[in-house]
Order: C-alpha cells, then sequence, then structure tokens
C-alpha cells in the first residue's frame, strides 16, 4: 500500500516565477491538506482540499492556490515566489468522514529553494 | 488564537535515558493531539494519537499523556536509544473535526552513545 507521494522531491527557482508541487494521498484517503515548514519551524497549515474544493485555508496570501482532481491527488500553486518562500512543502492525507479522528498521514516533502 | 508551544527546543541525553518532551497548548477545545518524528529533511511520522477523551496513549517505549484543562501534553521516551535521534513535533488538532493541525516549534533531541 503506497503510502503519501510527492514530487518532485527538490525544486529551485528564481524570485518572481511560479512553482507546481504535487501530491497523491494514502489509498483510500479523499482530503488533502498542504503544509509549510520554513527551516527550524514547525509546519504551518496553508489549506486543504476535499471534493475538488477548497475548505479550509491558513494565513497564506492568494499567491498560493491549489487543485484537487477526481483522483483525489492535489497540486499546489504558488506564484511571484519570494525569497521566504523557501521551505518544505508538506502534503498530508486523511479521511473526510475521519476528520481530526484519525492520523493524519505525511508525504516526504518538496525542499522548495528560491534565489 | 491556538498556540502551541514545546520546550525545550533541544535537548541532548546519553543512551539509556529516560526523557520527558512537553508541549503546551494555549486554548483548550481540541479534539486531539498527535505525536510527530521528523528526521533531517523529511516528512513526518506520526507516533502517537490521542483523542481529546483519553488521557494517555502508548506505543512500546513512548508513552503521551494529555491534559486539557492545563493545556499540557508530555512524551515519555523510556531507554533512549542513538536511533531516536530526531525532531519531535507536537500538533494539536482544532475543535470541529477539521482535520487542520497546528504544531508546535519542535524538540531536537539527541541521544548520545
Amino acid at each position: 500500500d503506497a503510502g503519501v507521494t510527492q514530487s518532485p522531491t527538490h525544486l529551485i527557482k528564481t524570485r518572481g516565477q511560479q512553482v507546481t508541487l504535487r501530491c497523491s494521498p494514502k489509498s483510500g484517503h479523499d482530503t488533502v491538506s498542504w503544509y509549510q515548514q520554513a527551516l527550524g519551524q514547525g509546519p504551518q497549515f496553508i489549506f486543504q482540499y476535499y471534493e475538488e474544493e477548497e475548505r479550509q485555508r491558513g494565513n497564506f496570501p492568494d499567491r498560493f492556490s491549489g487543485h484537487q482532481f477526481p483522483n483525489y491527488s492535489s497540486e499546489l500553486n504558488v506564484n511571484a515566489l519570494l525569497l521566504g518562500d523557501s521551505a518544505l512543502y508538506l502534503c498530508a492525507s486523511s479521511w473526510r468522514t475521519g476528520g481530526s479522528r484519525d492520523t493524519q498521514y505525511f508525504g516526504p516533502g518538496t525542499r522548495l529553494t528560491v534565489l | 488564537k491556538q498556540e502551541v508551544t514545546q520546550i525545550p527546543a533541544a535537548l541532548s541525553v546519553p543512551e539509556g535515558e529516560n526523557l520527558v518532551l512537553n508541549c503546551s497548548f494555549t486554548d483548550s477545545a481540541i479534539y486531539n493531539l498527535q505525536w510527530f518524528r521528523q528526521d533531517p529533511g523529511k516528512g513526518l511520522t506520526s507516533l502517537l494519537l490521542i483523542q481529546s477523551s483519553q488521557r494517555e496513549q502508548t506505543s512500546g517505549r513512548l508513552n503521551a499523556s494529555l491534559d486539557k484543562s492545563s493545556g499540557r501534553s508530555t512524551l515519555y521516551i523510556a531507554a533512549s536509544q542513538p536511533g531516536d535521534s530526531a525532531t519531535y513535533l507536537c500538533a494539536v488538532g482544532g475543535s470541529g473535526n477539521t482535520g487542520k493541525l497546528i504544531f508546535g516549534q519542535g524538540t531536537t533531541l539527541q541521544v548520545k552513545p
């Protein structure tokens, strides 16, 4: 049973560019959440997708957007990259009906470096 | 606004020692609390999940307790091993069963042989 997968593993971009990160949830999961983890900090919630719609959003600007596909996989898009966007981006999956009851499973993350 | 704090930020102990990691949160209206392990540059591995109605959970050498009224949780690691060296993160699941997690900044543990 494959766990949560993310691609790419590493990414280097320059300021002002746009980036797309991808996540495939654990088999049987229908909800995907994205988190940003700056170096030495705990992860911060960006947003959550269920039934192809954004259901919750953290305190992130509109430059951060996402999408969920019918197969439950998800993309995170960041426009007009800033140096401060450099971080590890983590994807977590869960069952919607489980909500907070169940353990969330995290992927290995995508390391984004903005130069 | 929920805030989660972990103390200490870093800890170094000799192998074999029993140790306690602390997590505190400001709003007691939580749905649950999870402890995660993170190895350098890697994703998160869930260690223990405590529902708001529970007081503790155990898995092997790990025991996590939850005291909602005081806004505290502890992770107890028995007989520490060098392989336990990692960053340990505590995360609170907010009220409303939304699945959103609020994390502390983590405690980086080094267990010396």
